[in-house]
């Protein structure tokens, strides 16, 4: 059963640090997104991704922020500067469709840490 | 503003049991409705979702949901819980004919006695 993969599944930085987290979608979805999960708190969506734009951000995503489709199958997280606050599990997921509710496939997660 | 609540943080049931998961929403309008599990260490799994018609959802690993509009309610439930079924379950919703954005409730943390 295809699944959408991330890499590493544990980071841990320093603050003030660049990181990258690599997700791998679904091979024929289109759309793409991640969202975090701080220790305790809801899961909060971050970004949606489509056809090498974004289609729609939350207010978290600022530009400390950056998304990816560097080749045709990975999909990437850029945190330019990180915080300690950015400390959180972090999700990939990927769409066939953009709208209308299409099922969301979520990846395992990578763990940040920031100290 | 639209948003999702779940009010059990914590809910503790014996292996058996019946199960129910309380979701309220809070749209303008009638949202697609999502329950997801994430077990430890997993990603999120989708169990059911409800886009409109039936107001009964069946999902995988014999849940179901129950949508009543009068009250902005998604509840799941599990006639007959398994231990292998505790996890923390999160009640989710994309506006209707919107981007698919989910929103998330808090989540509810299952634990199951034997």
């Amino acid at each position: 059963e295809p699944e959408v993969t991330q890499t590493p599944s544990h980071q841990v930085t320093q603050m003030g640090q660049e990181v990258i987290l690599r997700c791998v979608p679904i091979s024929n979805h289109l759309y793409f997104y991640w969202y975090r999960q701080i220790l305790g708190q809801k899961v909060e969506f971050l970004v949606s991704f489509y056809n090498n734009e974004i289609s729609e951000k939350s207010e978290i995503f600022d530009d400390q922020f950056s998304v990816e489709r560097p080749d045709g199958s990975n999909f990437t997280l850029k945190i330019r500067s990180t915080k300690l606050e950015d400390s959180a599990m972090y999700f990939c997921a990927s769409s066939e469709a953009g709208r209308g509710g299409g099922e969301q496939f979520f990846g395992p997660g990578t763990r940040l840490t920031v100290l | 503003a639209q948003s999702v609540t779940q009010p059990d943080i914590h809910i503790t049931v014996s292996e058996g049991a019946s199960l129910e998961l309380r979701c309220n929403y809070s749209y303008g309008a009638t949202p697609y409705l999502f329950w997801y599990v994430q077990s430890p260490g997993q990603g999120l799994q989708l169990l059911l979702k409800y886009f409109s018609g039936d107001t009964l959802v069946q999902g995988i690993k014999g849940f179901e949901a129950e949508f009543k509009r009068s009250q902005s309610s998604f509840n799941l439930r599990k006639p007959s819980v398994h231990w292998s079924d505790a996890a923390e379950y999160f009640c989710a919703a994309v506006p209707s004919g919107g981007y698919n954005k989910l929103i998330f409730g808090s989540g509810t943390r299952l634990a199951v006695h034997p």
